[in-house]
């Protein structure tokens, strides 16, 4: 059975602190895809990357980092230097290789303080 | 790219009427779609796999007497909450892919039910 456990239920930092949001899945597919998405108060869901199985190259986008490791099933994302508009609730999440059903860890409100 | 509308992004209803959602996708054909719900300060989780031309998937736990499921066309699935009442108020939100290459969710929609 697919699970996705995000341990971390809030985290709160003061501005330009570097934050490590914890993802951790379990899986019996070969083939998956792992993302994280943003969840501002409006409730959209804001895609932030997405990353297929077979793919553990890390990748950095501006101040955000992902570490995937499929040695521990683990999908760490981290912010540097974190803004007030970081603040949100993140979300990790698993999908089969089809992109159909979405299995979503409990998320982490991450609280970026001035 | 791919986008998924939802409409309406927010409604208030009385306790006993139903409430109509619609999830568009609105430049590519989706033969299924995904409703989510997301109660306050919890993860998102899914409720059925909407099926055009057939019946709804529902997951174990979610009634299919009170989730109304029509995915009459290959652009529109509609979830209808029946008798809704205030546990039901929640944040619900579709997905669709397009030929099972990406996944798109749409804005969601927060119901409460007073």
């Amino acid at each position: 059975a697919q699970k996705v456990t995000q341990a971390q239920t809030e985290i709160s930092v003061v501005e330009k602190e570097d934050v490590t949001l914890d993802c951790v899945y379990e899986t019996r597919d070969t083939t998956y895809y792992l993302f994280w998405y943003k969840q501002p108060p409006s409730g959209e869901l804001v895609f932030l990357i997405r990353r297929n199985s077979f793919d553990e190259q890390n990748e950095i986008s501006g101040r955000y980092s992902w570490n995937f490791q499929k040695s521990t099933s683990s999908f760490n994302f981290t912010i540097t230097a974190s803004q007030v508009v970081d603040s949100a609730v993140y979300f990790c999440a698993l999908t089969e290789y089809n992109f159909n059903k979405f299995y979503f860890g409990s998320g982490t409100k991450l609280n970026v303080k001035p | 790219g791919a986008v998924v509308s939802q409409h309406p992004s927010r409604v208030i209803c009385k306790s006993g009427t139903s409430v109509k959602i619609e999830c568009r996708s609105l430049d590519f054909q989706a033969t299924t779609m995904f409703w989510y719900r997301q109660f306050p300060k919890q993860s998102l989780m899914l409720m059925a796999t909407s099926n055009e031309g057939s019946k709804a998937t529902y997951e174990q736990g979610v009634e299919k007497d009170k989730f109304l499921i029509n995915h009459a066309s290959l652009t529109l699935s509609t979830l209808t909450v029946t008798s809704a009442h205030p546990e039901d108020s929640s944040f619900y939100i579709c997905s669709a892919s397009p030929l099972n290459t990406e996944a798109f969710f749409g804005q969601g929609t927060r119901l409460t039910v007073v």
